[in-house]
């Protein structure tokens, strides 16, 4: 069953370093996301990308974040400058339809340590 | 702006007991609701949504609109419906809100 990948599994970084978090949607998919969950708190949405652009973003992804598809299969998630609070699992996910019908599939997460 | 609520941090229960993971939202437009789950070590997966009106692992879940509530509910938990669960209420736009999760501990 094809599913939603992601890498790292787990980066360790200082701050103020550049972060890149890849994601390879599931290949029929069109609309992607990322997500992410601080420690002990819910599940937040960060973007959504739909025809090689933002459809949505959230107050949490200021200019420090950015979003890109470079090729056919990835997705990725980068973080300019990365703070402390910029600590959690970054969630990728991807859906075949939008709209509020399509089952969101999620990937197993990149956990971003930031010291 | 659409909002859910999830009262419950934890729900502990023994097996074989009765569960209703509780989830009201706030949403001007007709909903579309989810619960995801998360088991342990596991990656967020779509557990029902409330337009198929399917079971899922014994899951049910009834959405009220006058109640604005869509509780999850189980007649009889078992120890592998440990996990954490998420209520979700797409809204209008192209992406998924989440609750903040109820974790729920199925007892021996």
């Amino acid at each position: 069953e094809p599913e939603v990948t992601q890498t790292p599994s787990h980066q360790v970084t200082q701050m103020g370093q550049e972060v890149i978090l890849r994601c390879v949607p599931i290949s029929n998919h069109l609309y992607f996301y990322w997500y992410r969950q601080i420690l002990g708190q819910k599940v937040e949405f960060l973007v959504s990308f739909y025809n090689n652009e933002i459809s949505e973003k959230s107050e949490i992804f200021d200019d420090q974040f950015s979003v890109e598809r470079p090729d056919g299969s990835n997705f990725t998630l980068k973080i300019r400058s990365t703070k402390l609070e910029d600590s959690a699992m970054y969630f990728c996910a991807s859906s075949e339809e939008g709209r509020n019908t399509g089952e969101l599939f999620f990937g197993e997460g990149s956990r971003l340590t930031v010291l | 702006a659409q909002r859910v609520t999830q009262p419950e941090k934890l729900l502990s229960v023994f097996k074989g007991a009765p569960v209703e993971l509780k989830c009201n939202y706030s949403y001007s437009g007709s909903p579309e609701l989810f619960w995801y789950v998360q088991y342990s070590r596991q990656r967020l997966q779509l557990l029902l949504r409330h337009i198929s009106r399917e079971s899922i692992k014994g899951f049910t879940a009834d959405l009220n609109k006058g109640e604005t509530s869509f509780h999850l509910k189980k007649p009889f938990a078992q120890e592998e419906d440990s996990a954490m669960y998420y209520c979700a209420p797409p809204g209008a736009t192209n992406k998924l809100i989440f609750g903040t999760g109820t974790l729920l501990a199925v007892q021996p």
